[in-house]
């Protein structure tokens, strides 16, 4: 069975760092992109950053760009997301999720997820 | 940066109707990278349909999807209570991916 399970979150006031992690099981983690999604509350959905399966290669909103860092460790299962000058606007649920793979006549999308892990920035 | 808008930002509509869900995005998407996803109060979102008309596991073929280039359209044929969530659609081809703003769906 294929499990996500984010860690982390938490009050954190303006300013400050805050590090994700998402352990995952039940699947060959090095083989697939993994990503990170957010929902403030009350809003809709938003995309943070994807990593590609070797961590080699990383992608970020414009609105985290230069304050978020992705990674992962293929030797733990984890996904991590390093948080630094938190604002009040990245107050949201932040969800982990896996990305399924493509074939010859689609990609899929973000195929499983977490439960998510709240982060609050408030002074 | 791709933007989806989706219509309507809420539907009312009664168990056993037809519903429609639109998104439009502001440049053209390969059908390859958009997707749908539903989502209830309090869970983590469902993956529904990917590469615009592929069903994702589990999902049942009242959901489909359909469309290209601009104008992609969720259709769910007959509605049963479970259905009643909250409708997300996901361009996903190249960085900075995107969600639409979400359609409600409502029981009427």
């Amino acid at each position: 069975e294929v499990q996500l399970l984010e860690s982390g979150g938490r009050l954190v006031q303006p300013g400050g760092s805050l590090r994700l992690s998402c352990a995952t099981s039940g699947f060959t983690f090095n083989t697939y992109v993994m990503g990170w999604v957010r929902q403030a509350p009350g809003k809709g959905l938003e995309w943070v950053s994807s990593v590609s399966s070797s961590g080699g290669a990383t992608y970020y909103a414009d609105s985290v760009k230069g304050r978020f860092t992705i990674s992962r460790d293929n030797s733990k299962n984890t996904l991590y997301l390093q948080m630094n000058s938190l604002r009040a606007e990245d107050t949201a649920v932040y969800y982990c999720a896996r990305r399924g793979y493509c074939s010859s006549s689609s990609c899929s999308s973000f195929d499983y997820w977490g439960q998510g892990t709240l982060v609050t920035v408030s002074s | 940066e791709i933007v989806l808008t989706q219509s309507p930002g809420t539907l009312s509509l009664s168990p056993g109707e037809r519903a429609s869900l639109s998104c439009r995005a502001s440049h053209s998407v390969s059908s390859f990278y958009l997707a749908w996803y539903q989502q209830k109060p309090g869970q983590a979102p469902r993956l529904l349909i990917y590469g615009a008309s592929s069903r994702a596991t589990g999902i049942p073929d009242r959901f489909s999807g359909s469309g290209s280039g601009t104008d992609f359209t969720l259709t769910i044929s007959r509605l049963e209570p479970e259905d009643f969530a909250v409708y997300y659609c996901h361009h996903y081809g190249s960085s900075p991916y995107t969600f639409g703003q979400g359609t409600k769906l409502e029981i009427k």
